[in-house]
């Protein structure tokens, strides 16, 4: 399967804290993105690292790459009530997105 | 304009029924997807359309159809379905397959009974 795997299933912090989500994934890619979605509706893109980049920053996200792990991880940093949501990553094997199994993070205020 | 929009956003059908969900873009997105998402699960590919033509089909049952009939719009055309076909059916856009990241719509939650 080409589907990624991700760690933890589920987080639950205070507001405030910092949230680390992580992805696996098999095989070549040539991107990598994370999504969240809130309330079984619709999904937001939050970032995309590409296959050579090793780090990207989005406002209090942080998305690194290792292709030789063949992992990537997500932090949401100073996390608000409002992050609360489902998180997937999402390998790009060629024209096909595959989302992994996703986190669900709860934070607390 | 910056969304995807699908109609309708709930659907009830019977197993004998047919149905069709549409979708709309007005990106200029060259690239469009049709997804299933069960609950508590992550969406699954069903169909990619590149410039209007069909890449991709992951195996999936000839009960779901799918047309672009152009560049900006994407259907998905339901006969016969199954209750275990009830889901969450999500569309989305890129300007380029895999290669940006995708606008999704908020999707068209489908019981079959």
């Amino acid at each position: 399967s080409q589907q990624g795997e991700e760690d933890p299933q589920a987080l639950s912090i205070q507001e405030g804290e910092n949230a680390t989500m992580n992805c696996s994934y098999k095989t070549s890619i040539n991107n990598l993105q994370w999504y969240r979605q809130n309330s079984g509706r619709g999904l937001v893109h939050l970032i995309l690292i590409r296959s050579n980049e090793r780090e990207k920053h989005s406002g209090r996200l942080r998305v690194t790459l290792d292709t030789s792990k063949k992992s990537s991880s997500l932090l949401i940093t100073a996390s608000r009530a409002a992050d609360t949501a489902s998180y997937f990553c999402a390998p790009s094997y060629g024209n096909k997105l595959v989302f992994g199994a996703g986190t669900i993070l709860r934070v607390k205020s | 304009d910056t969304e995807v929009t699908q109609t309708p956003k709930h659907l009830v059908m019977g197993m004998t029924n047919k149905k069709s969900l549409k979708c709309e873009q007005h990106m200029g997105h060259r690239a469009m997807y049709w997804y299933k998402q069960k609950a508590k699960k992550p969406p699954e590919l069903m169909f990619v359309y590149s410039y209007e033509k069909l890449s991709i089909n992951e195996s999936v049952p000839s009960r779901f159809s799918p047309e672009c009939p152009n560049s900006s719009l994407l259907n998905l055309h339901l006969h016969a379905l199954q209750p275990e076909d009830s889901a969450l059916y999500l569309c989305a856009s890129s300007q380029d397959a895999g290669r940006e990241g995708y606008t999704f719509g908020s999707g068209t939650r489908l019981t079959v009974v």
